[in-house]
């Protein structure tokens, strides 16, 4: 169980263009998902964090008119990288918490690379 | 805020050997402290979580321990073997919401 996906897996796209990433708690609810960055050999930074029905709460410095986060449902968060610069790329990993059970443990989706030319 | 620490940043041992890796937080108040591992290109897996009632955890080969007077935390592999290779997370909960702040990592090496 608990089991999170992430679509899509890999993704290459022309800088300025958006990409929305898609992230899915498949076997359980999730009131609240995460979204993070790495960098190669580096640790996971918190971009957001994403409650289901409400407006997602941004780390300092991420810039939120960049990352959209939408959490419309209790399964599924999206992140959507406007106007994208090869700066943005990076890997995006989101995680879910489980609704119900243990409160505080997350898993995470596969992960998102993301490559602006 | 909370504040995570993690040591040491890399880490080396022969197969069979011990590896120990240690984390410190600032808030007193985190009570969740889960250990995660990250294999090249792979998203983190939970190996194993303590919370604050506990001073130690086990599972086989792996085992956590928890000083919450010091705030510090420890996990243990005995017995390492070599697909033990991997970036290993500490993380502490932040906040109301209990986002998890993650240590910088340690790169541990199991050679045959």
């Amino acid at each position: 169980g608990a089991v999170v996906s992430q679509h899509p897996s890999r993704v290459i796209c022309k800088s300025g263009t958006s990409v929305k990433i898609e992230c899915r708690s498949l076997d359980f609810q999730a009131t609240t998902m995460f979204w993070y960055r790495q960098f190669p050999k580096k640790s996971l930074m918190l971009m957001a964090t994403s409650n289901e029905g409400s407006k997602a709460t941004y780390e300092q410095g991420v810039e939120k008119d960049k990352f959209l986060i939408n959490h419309a449902s209790l399964t599924l968060s999206t992140l959507t990288v406007t106007s994208a610069h090869p700066e943005d790329s990076s890997f995006y990993i989101c995680s879910a918490r489980i609704l119900a059970g243990v409160p505080d443990t997350q898993y995470f989706g596969p992960g998102t690379r993301l490559t602006v030319l | 805020g909370e504040n995570v620490e993690q040591h040491p940043s890399t880490l080396s041992v022969q197969e069979g050997d011990s590896a120990v890796i240690k984390c410190t937080y600032s808030d007193s108040a985190s009570n969740y402290f889960p250990w995660y591992k990250q294999e090249l290109g792979k998203r983190p897996q939970l190996i194993i979580d303590i919370r604050s009632n506990v001073g130690e955890k086990k599972d086989q080969r792996i085992a956590v321990t928890l000083n919450k007077t010091a705030k510090h935390f420890s996990l243990h592999i005995t017995e390492t073997q070599p697909e033990d290779s991997a970036v290993y997370f500490c993380a502490a909960p932040m906040g109301s919401q209990g986002n998890l702040i993650f240590g910088k990592g340690t790169k541990l090496s199991v050679k045959p």
